[in-house]
């Protein structure tokens, strides 16, 4: 399997904050790496896609990029809304395993 | 609009088995290129993959729980059904069901709301 291991495992920041979040897969996996944002009781809304693709309804201060075994989410110009759980996931190879996740908290 | 939506027990026993039903709307799995895949989070901890079935009927499983994991699909109910066997309290979680397309590019654009299993006697 490989492994994906995220940090940091939670971040505090305050609205209007530029973050970073990264990615690191235990083998390269190119650019098959998915970023997902999970708010309390809801299901994960997949926002980054390929690296670096912005899924479409997505606001721009999301970004992504990396290939091979390291990766970033970056968002610019926090907002509320965006205090949440994120995952990312690899899909080169099956099973499609998840980092542990980042829970991002309001300063 | 595609649309998923994950019904079965909310409680089982230890031991028994698990059926959940993913009930498939906006899209079919009949079609080129289309998958439906299983991914659990127990509370409070990360998401696990578990298994996903391709329009082909070409299926994959999380290695650690194959030998207890079976996904079928019924194109023509247009749903995916996911059994576990020997259902321990560890496998206490919400059960989510995604759409996908083959290649993994862009996998699990969307999702079903999720259920809820509880295992304990």
């Amino acid at each position: 399997d490989i492994q994906m291991t995220q940090s940091p495992s939670s971040l505090s920041a305050s609205v209007g904050d530029r973050v970073t979040i990264t990615c690191r897969a235990s083998q390269t996996i190119s650019s098959y790496l998915t970023w997902y944002q999970q708010k309390p009781g809801k299901p994960p809304k997949l926002l980054i896609y390929a690296a670096s693709s912005l899924e479409s309804g997505v606001p721009s201060r999301f970004s992504g990029s990396g290939s091979g075994r390291d990766f970033t989410l970056t968002i610019s110009g926090l907002q509320p809304e965006d205090f949440a759980t994120y995952y990312c996931q690899q899909s080169y190879n099956t099973p499609y395993t998840f980092g542990q996740g980042t829970k991002l908290q309001i300063k | 609009q595609i649309t998923l939506k994950e019904s079965g027990p909310t409680l089982v026993k230890p031991t028994q088995t698990l059926t959940l039903t993913c009930t498939l709307s906006g899209f079919s799995l009949s079609t080129n290129g289309v998958g439906v895949g299983w991914i659990r989070q127990p509370p409070g901890k990360a998401l696990e993959w578990l298994t996903l079935i391709y329009w082909d009927d070409d299926k994959r499983y999380s290695p650690s729980l194959k030998s207890r994991l079976t996904i079928t699909k019924d194109t023509s109910k247009n749903q995916v059904v996911l059994t576990m066997t020997n259902m321990d309290p560890v496998d206490t979680a919400t059960y989510y069901c995604a759409h996908l397309f083959y290649g993994g590019y862009r996998p699990f654009d969307s999702w079903g709301q999720g259920t809820l299993v509880t295992v304990s006697s």
